[in-house]
């Protein structure tokens, strides 16, 4: 459970607002993912790094932006082009694998973000 | 991109009872099939993985089949106990295997497993 970390872990906005939530790991990984979880949709990915200063949208990106500035740390802002942005985020880390073996996530404890 | 379903999506068992999770998923590149457990309020966690060289694999009360010709794999849990309820996931990876770095995960939707004392 330790080493990756999320805050706060609830957070309330106003519509139009962009919000930032944060993400920060200690354990060396290299790739760091955030998703976001609806009651009944599972666990839809929004961005993912795999190194420092890069990063990919994955299938929900729109109304997303991130940066990946350090190693350890993975922010996520919620931007008030998020049609739908009340949620559960979760983001997770990983070390970097030989594409095809796969790895296993590390979740963080995830932020509940509520637009009032 | 890869398609990835869960079957049951509600899953309600008495304590002792087996449960069956099944998942299908459409890329045949596909070589590595984990299961997450989601507890109420808490984040998800690997329970078990199985790669594709292997049919099937057993970690005490759960195990992992997997068919790859027919593209799903299953999860078993036998001697089911009231702290088995939770959501579970199953995921297949997914992206440009050419390219090289982590993949990503697609997630199938859960299912949500009750196991009545």
């Amino acid at each position: 459970d330790g080493g990756i970390t999320q805050s706060p872990k609830y957070l309330f906005r106003k519509e139009g607002q962009n919000v930032t939530l944060s993400c920060e790991q200690n354990l060396n990984h290299d790739a760091m993912y955030w998703y976001r979880q609806d009651p009944g949709q599972g666990l839809r990915l929004i961005y993912y790094s795999q190194i420092v200063n890069d990063f990919q949208k994955g299938d929900i990106a729109e109304g997303y932006s991130v940066s990946r500035e350090k190693k350890e740390s993975f922010p996520l802002t919620v931007t008030s082009a998020q049609k739908n942005p009340t949620a559960f985020y979760l983001c997770a880390s990983s070390i970097d694998s030989v594409p095809g073996l796969g790895v296993e996530q590390f979740f963080g404890p995830g932020t509940r973000l509520t637009v009032l | 991109g890869e398609n990835v379903e869960q079957h049951p999506s509600t899953l309600s068992v008495q304590e002792g009872d087996s449960a069956v999770i099944k998942c299908t998923y459409s890329d045949s590149a596909s070589n590595y099939f984990p299961w997450y457990k989601q507890e109420l309020g808490k984040r998800p966690q690997l329970i078990i993985d199985i790669r594709s060289n292997v049919g099937e694999k057993k970690d005490q009360r759960i195990a992992v089949t997997l068919n790859k010709t027919a593209k799903h794999f299953s999860l078993h849990i036998t001697e089911t106990q009231p702290e088995d309820s939770a959501v579970y996931f199953c995921a297949v990876p997914s992206g440009d295997l050419t390219q090289g770095g982590s993949e990503k995960l697609v997630f199938g939707k859960g299912m949500k497993l009750t196991v009545n004392p």
